[in-house]
């Protein structure tokens, strides 16, 4: 069974710019969850997916944003760049409810 | 709110000692307790979990952990590490019914030394 996967693995961008990760997850999976880790903050939780309905969010400005399409895979987007959003932003899937979150490799990005 | 204290930054060890990562939890609620271990330069990967039964949770490679429901504390142990055992471990929560979002610890650098 394939893992998480997620694109790209690297990214750089500048201040303002925005950008798009892909997340896509296990197959039968429905949720999606999303991270950010710095080594400032830690791991710290975006927000959830499951069955293409945002389920939870965590303390992230309005410039954060995801969906999750019929195929569970997901998105993320981050508008207006800041020096700041530089991070691994990690995937995780998951079949339900506090069932086993399975990450992916991350996406680093980059913002200069 | 949840939340996660892990009190060790960095562990060094020596290969074959035994080793214990300590985790200590807050929380008004009952929570699910995992373990994940990453890496460098990849994702997180579950170590065990705790969601209800018996407080001793056994997991892969070795490692084991137990519910401490009075002292509020999940410490993960390994009788005996190896070089390949050096990665950050963390410690997270998350609510019990309250969907996937995980609270984490702030990681405990597991250095193993020959």
């Amino acid at each position: 069974k394939a893992g998480v996967t997620q694109t790209p693995r690297y990214l750089i961008k500048t201040r303002g710019q925005q950008v798009t990760l892909s997340c896509s997850p296990i197959s039968g999976h429905r949720s999606v969850s999303w991270y950010q880790q710095t080594p400032g903050q830690g791991l710290q939780f975006l927000f959830e997916y499951f069955s293409e309905t945002q389920r939870n969010k965590g303390n992230f400005p309005g410039r954060f944003s995801g969906r999750q399409f019929s195929n569970s895979r997901s998105e993320m987007n981050v508008s207006t760049l800041e020096l700041g959003d530089s991070a691994l932003y990690l995937c995780a899937s998951s079949l339900g409810n506090n069932n086993e979150q399975f990450f992916g490799p991350g996406t680093r990005l980059t913002v200069l | 709110a949840q939340s996660v204290t892990q009190l060790d930054s960095q562990v060094p060890v020596f290969e074959e000692a035994p080793v214990e990562l300590r985790c200590n939890y807050s929380s008004s609620v009952s929570v699910y307790l995992f373990w994940y271990v990453q890496y460098p330069n990849q994702g997180l990967q579950l170590l065990l979990k705790y969601l209800s039964g018996s407080t001793l949770v056994k997991g892969i490679n070795g490692f084991e952990a137990e519910f401490n429901k009075s002292q509020t504390s999940f410490h993960l142990r390994k009788p005996s590490v190896h070089i390949s055992d050096t990665a950050e471990y963390f410690c997270a929560v998350t609510v019990t019914g309250g969907g996937n979002k995980l609270t984490f610890g702030t990681g405990t650098q597991l250095k193993v030394e020959l």
